[in-house]
């Protein structure tokens, strides 16, 4: 079946470095989402991608969704303290878009002030 | 800001013994799910509900998981009898119907911490 692979696992930045996290699928998915979460939170959503190449920013964040909708990553630009938690990307498992969601084992990321 | 409530927060439980979560979606929120997250893990979808219906439940331990959402609004979850690996974070999470190629975004709950002993 689908399966979502994140890497990598950990990062660890001072504040100010970028930060990226990749995240692959083994098949085509029809949309990818990302979202957060905070040391002892709850996952929040970022973002949702759905067309092959897209390219989307929220501040300090950049999404891409590849060409082959396979893979997807998250960039964030001179990090900041805040941005501290892990990253999830998810996506649909099966061919519709209403299929049950999977998630990636996440990025920790740990920002040095 | 509407949000999905989840009880209780936290749960310590023997093993052997009964427990059940509860979840009261977003209003309007027709899709609700069940995942488990455990502890350095991405959460795992283990039951997925339209309305009232189960559309997804093949990674629900059927033996000693269920779940229901009655009227298609709150849903609970039980488990009988727990066992010390069910021990992990419970989210409900809720959304409004897919669309096209877009997912609903998920909203989730605080969760439910469990811990069998």
């Amino acid at each position: 079946g689908q399966q979502v692979m994140q890497i990598p696992q950990y990062q660890h930045v001072q504040e100010g470095e970028d930060f990226t996290t990749y995240c692959n699928s083994s098949t085509t998915l029809s949309n990818i989402q990302w979202y957060k979460q905070r040391p002892g939170g709850h996952p929040v959503f970022l973002i949702q991608l759905v067309k092959s190449g897209e390219v989307k920013k929220q501040k300090r964040l950049t999404f891409q969704f590849g060409e082959a909708k396979k893979n997807s990553s998250l960039h964030i630009t001179a990090t900041q303290t805040t941005d501290v938690g892990t990253y999830f990307c998810a996506g649909p498992r099966g061919e519709t878009s209403g299929s049950r969601l999977t998630f990636g084992e996440g990025t920790q990321l740990t920002v040095n002030p | 800001e509407a949000e999905v409530a989840q009880s209780p927060r936290y749960k310590i439980t023997e093993k052997s013994q009964a427990v059940a979560f509860w979840c009261d979606p977003i209003s309007g929120h027709a899709t609700l799910y069940w995942y488990r997250q455990i502890l350095g893990q991405g959460p795992e979808l283990l039951v997925q509900f339209q309305d009232e219906s189960v559309v997804d439940d093949s990674q629900l331990p059927k033996d000693r998981f269920s779940a229901e959402r009655l009227k298609g609004v709150d849903s609970t979850l039980k488990i009988q009898p727990a066992e010390l690996g069910d021990s992990a974070m419970y989210l409900c999470a809720s959304s409004l119907r897919t669309s096209g190629e877009k997912t609903g975004e998920l909203f989730f709950g605080e969760g439910s911490r469990l811990t069998v002993l």
